[in-house]
């Protein structure tokens, strides 16, 4: 009962490259999130993806992209990374419009340079 | 719109003593609220959660927070810390969604706790 899948766990980036976060989960949950997290500001969220076929922004956007793969999988791009997007993201899942707590993985330390 | 305010960045208290963790929110709609606890290098795993049943609410590993909407707070409270208490714990607040896309979350800041023997 893996829940939500992360990888890689550790990334380190030059300005300028690109990468792509993944995320899965096997809990056949429709909802799915993109999270940062930096010091003293909680998580803010990227962008998240309502249902298989749906993706839609959150609080800070700017710098990334995401796919749906499919019901299980939603990955994050980061087309040209910049140092501002050193930080700790994490994955997360629930049932679509459900006040159940939400599912986290275990996140992915980005750091730029 | 919704917000959430942890009112201490930090928390030092020593094992077995009680530990308070304090949350304050407000939220346009009939609040759900959340603490999370995160354990160095690990990810968020839930404490307990408030859905509008009872204002009293149990967590695991003898954590408890009481909902006070006159004073819009979430307080997270346990009578006696342990050293495997030490993590950082977030408040969050469940914001109903836009879209039809399912709820969202908004996040305190965060309050480290650590516990000294």
């Amino acid at each position: 009962n893996a829940g939500v899948t992360q990888t890689p766990k550790f990334q380190v980036l030059k300005t300028g490259q690109s990468m792509t976060l993944q995320c899965a989960q096997d809990m056949n949950h429709n909802s799915m999130y993109w999270y940062r997290q930096d010091p003293g500001m909680g998580l803010r969220l990227i962008y998240y993806s309502a249902s298989e076929g749906t993706t839609d922004k959150g609080e800070v956007p700017n710098g990334y992209n995401v796919s749906r793969l499919n019901k299980r999988e939603f990955s994050l791009r980061l087309e040209s990374a910049a140092p501002s997007q050193t930080s700790v993201y994490f994955c997360a899942s629930n049932l679509r419009q459900a006040n159940y707590g939400y599912t986290f993985g275990s996140g992915t330390r980005l750091t730029v340079v | 719109a919704q917000s959430v305010t942890q009112l201490d960045s930090h928390v030092s208290v020593s094992e077995g003593t009680p530990v308070l963790l304090r949350c304050n929110y407000s939220s346009s709609y009939s609040p759900s609220l959340f603490w999370y606890v995160q354990h160095p290098n690990k990810g968020l795993q839930l404490l307990l959660k408030y859905t509008s049943a009872a204002t009293l609410v149990k967590g695991i590993n003898g954590f408890e927070a009481e909902f006070k909407k006159s004073e819009t707070s979430f307080h997270l409270t346990k009578p006696s810390a342990h050293m495997s208490d030490a993590a950082e714990y977030f408040c969050v607040v469940i914001a109903p969604g836009i879209k039809n896309a399912g709820n969202m979350l908004t996040f305190g800041g965060g309050t480290r706790l650590m516990v000294k023997p």
